[in-house]
């Protein structure tokens, strides 16, 4: 069975600080990873996914992840965090070759950017 | 192009009562899922659907239901509804195939008082 996990539930950063925020995944079969933020209120919005070739994976709003086999990670990144920032980001994943686009995701990790 | 689109946006209902929730996918969009958002259980799916068939369900009871037309639009119902259904209903949409970007709804908010 897959399954996601995020670490760090609440995550603090200062504007222009490095932004980290970690996803482990467990999967019998390839996976396709994806991360999705959610601003208050709102639906989600996807930042990035992957899906096969290229493991450094380039997002909107200058967010990035990198699919790591080996550490069975996909960890979100962003050089230098802004204010509009500050949301809630889910890591998800999803089977390949699977007969379903049926998405488990991790439990969340917000982010507060100070300024 | 017109983003996935759920109604109602807001709705109060009674314990024992049921609900529909209504979803209009992506144009071209053959394959429309729910989902479930709670604050103690996170996202939880709950049902795919693809060309009117339901292709893949969540661990959920016989209470929740779903359907797809032959247009792709499709409901969503939750019947003698509990205190617990009270959660953030999302809709998603996407392409046939896999890997495919899977593109949500701004959700019902679905309060049971």
């Amino acid at each position: 069975a897959q399954s996601v996990t995020q670490l760090g539930s609440h995550v603090s950063v200062s504007e222009g600080a490095l932004v980290l925020l970690r996803c482990n995944y467990s999967s019998s079969v390839p996976p396709y990873l994806f991360w999705y933020v959610q601003y208050p209120n709102q639906g989600l919005q996807l930042l990035l996914k992957y899906t096969t070739g290229a493991t450094l994976v380039k997002g909107i709003n200058g967010f990035e992840a990198e699919f790591k086999k080996s550490e069975t990670s996909f960890h979100l990144t962003k050089p230098s965090a802004h204010m509009s920032d500050a949301a809630e980001y889910f890591c998800a994943v999803s089977e390949s070759g699977g007969a379903t686009n049926k998405l488990i995701f991790g439990t969340g990790t917000l982010l507060a950017v100070q300024p | 192009k017109a983003g996935v689109t759920q109604t109602p946006r807001y709705l109060i209902k009674t314990r024992g009562q049921q609900v529909t929730l209504s979803c209009s996918p992506i144009s071209g969009h053959r394959s429309v899922s729910w989902y479930q958002q709670t604050p103690g259980q996170g996202l939880q799916f709950l049902f795919e659907y693809f060309s009117e068939t339901q292709r893949n369900k969540g661990n959920f009871p016989g209470r929740f239901s779903g359907r797809q037309f032959s247009n792709s639009r499709s409901e969503m119902n939750v019947s003698t509804l509990e205190l617990g259904d009270s959660a953030l209903y999302l809709c998603a949409s996407s392409l046939s195939g896999f890997g495919n970007t899977i593109y949500f709804g701004e959700g019902s908010w679905l309060t049971v008082v």
